[in-house]
């Protein structure tokens, strides 16, 4: 069973474009949710992260937003660059009970020029 | 600091023949897991370690598949026999517990292809 579920499999955004990715979950608990960036032949790494305390975290040019009653969540990325074409991944886990992360399947996303 | 570390990169290998994924964690760092990446399943997590003792290895797909980790700045993931099926990218991530909550750290990865 899917804990996480990530929209869409994949995307196509034009240079200077927004790229929106989403996320949904189920389990109330979940207290933490990271998204974390992947380029061909390297590992995932943390891009950036949200408690459901906010509504919104901002680094750059990446953005969270957080939708505690729907439980979603979603990754903005505004001024999309070629370099930004990677795998993205959303993630969420339960603070407290052992940092075991709970996996969307993950969107690739194409920047093109 | 140097990052989580695993090797090897690459792997290729004959169906049957037993192999061993290395990681060395960040140091310092308390948590270990492992995961499997493929197309069809995405990021899976096999086997996890909290201070060197496996947590929950309820991923861990089938008896030929093994995790240790004798101390605390090594692990390995062992698969014996190895099946074509096995063909994926493993990863090896740690992380620390902390306030809060704390990311996860990974590897590049091991690329196995099982002929």
């Amino acid at each position: 069973q899917q804990q996480v579920k990530q929209s869409p499999q994949s995307l196509i955004v034009q240079k200077g474009g927004i790229s929106i990715i989403n996320c949904a979950y189920e389990n109330t608990a979940f207290d933490y949710f990271p998204w974390y960036q992947q380029f061909p032949g390297k590992g995932p790494a943390l891009l950036i992260a949200i408690r459901p305390d906010v509504s919104e975290k901002k680094e750059g040019r990446f953005t969270i937003s957080f939708n505690k009653s729907a439980k979603q969540f979603s990754l903005h990325i505004m001024d999309s660059q070629p370099g930004d074409s990677a795998t993205y991944f959303c993630a969420a886990s339960i603070i407290g009970t052992g940092n075991q992360f709970y996996f969307g399947t993950g969107t690739s996303l194409t920047v093109i020029p | 600091d140097a990052g989580v570390i695993q090797s090897p990169r690459h792997e290729v290998t004959e169906m049957g023949q037993e192999v061993t994924l290395r990681c060395k964690p960040i140091s310092g760092h308390d948590y270990l897991f492992w995961y499997r990446q493929t197309m069809m399943r995405g990021l899976e997590l096999l086997i996890y370690f909290n201070n060197n003792v496996p947590i929950d290895d309820s991923g861990m797909p089938e008896d030929r598949f093994s995790a240790k980790m004798p101390n605390a700045s090594f692990s390995t993931l062992k698969i014996q026999p190895s099946e074509p099926r096995d063909s994926a990218v493993y990863f090896c991530a740690s992380g620390l517990r902390g306030v809060g909550n704390q990311p996860q750290h990974f590897g590049d990865g091991t690329r196995l292809s099982i002929l």
